[in-house]
């Protein structure tokens, strides 16, 4: 168990430019999870994935926000025209559940890319 | 609308010593979960400690324990014989439907700030 892996750790970019962003979770685990965290603040959910299906997206996700996990295994969230207003820390988070574990559900996040948009 | 509040911007304590970090939370749901996270300067968020609203029981994790009192809407955090380790940000988050099995979509504050001294 090597936790939860973010690549890369810090992001410069200019105003206008696209990043991917990328997030290996722990082997196995079924659930994946965006949150964004700015400076200040306590982190905010994104988006998450059930294996393979993105099954919801918060509204502070806009159309120039996409996230995949084509194989149910390594995660990516890109920014499409990035502005000054999406510079925060982006946090992977991954778990286990299934309905026979119980209602806890334990996220393991990783350290998380941080973004700075010039 | 689900909102956590934690007052303390920065805490201090010696090591050794009890600290307890507040947190009160408002939400009409009444099946919810109350979380702890501990971030250090690496960034990643580590759980330390949940509370589900039905549970009568205070939790305790080790030198952790979630003071619960439902009825003022507090689940204030309690570190007992502070190590210098324990210096970092911790955030109380919540999670609406916390006994039906869906995602953690997590509600943070804005964290609270502990510093261990010698």
């Amino acid at each position: 168990d090597t936790g939860v892996s973010q690549d890369p750790r810090h992001k410069i970019t200019k105003r206008g430019q696209n990043v991917t962003f990328r997030c290996d979770p722990i082997s196995e685990h079924n659930r994946l999870y965006w949150y964004r965290q700015t400076l200040g603040q306590g982190p905010e959910f994104l988006t998450y994935f059930q294996n393979e299906a993105q099954l919801e997206k918060s509204r502070l996700l806009s159309d120039r926000f996409s996230a995949e996990r084509p194989k149910g295994s390594f995660s990516t969230l890109e920014i499409q025209r990035t502005e000054q207003g999406d510079s925060a820390m982006y946090l992977c988070a991954s778990s286990w559940t299934n309905r026979r574990q119980g209602a806890v559900e334990k996220l393991f996040f990783g350290s998380g890319t941080q973004l700075s948009v010039l | 609308a689900q909102k956590i509040t934690q007052t303390q911007p920065g805490m201090f304590v010696q090591e050794k010593e009890a600290v307890t970090l507040d947190c009160t939370y408002d939400t009409s749901d009444q099946s919810y979960g109350l979380f702890w996270y501990k971030q250090p300067s690496s960034g990643e968020m580590i759980f330390l400690i949940y509370q589900g609203s039905y549970d009568e029981q205070n939790a305790t994790e080790g030198r952790y324990s979630l003071n619960f009192q439902k009825a003022r809407k507090s689940a204030n955090l309690v570190i007992s014989a502070s190590q210098l380790g324990d210096s970092a940000m911790y955030f109380c988050a919540m999670r609406e439907a916390f006994y039906t099995g869906t995602a953690s979509k997590l509600t943070f504050g804005t964290g609270t700030r502990l510093q261990v001294t010698l």
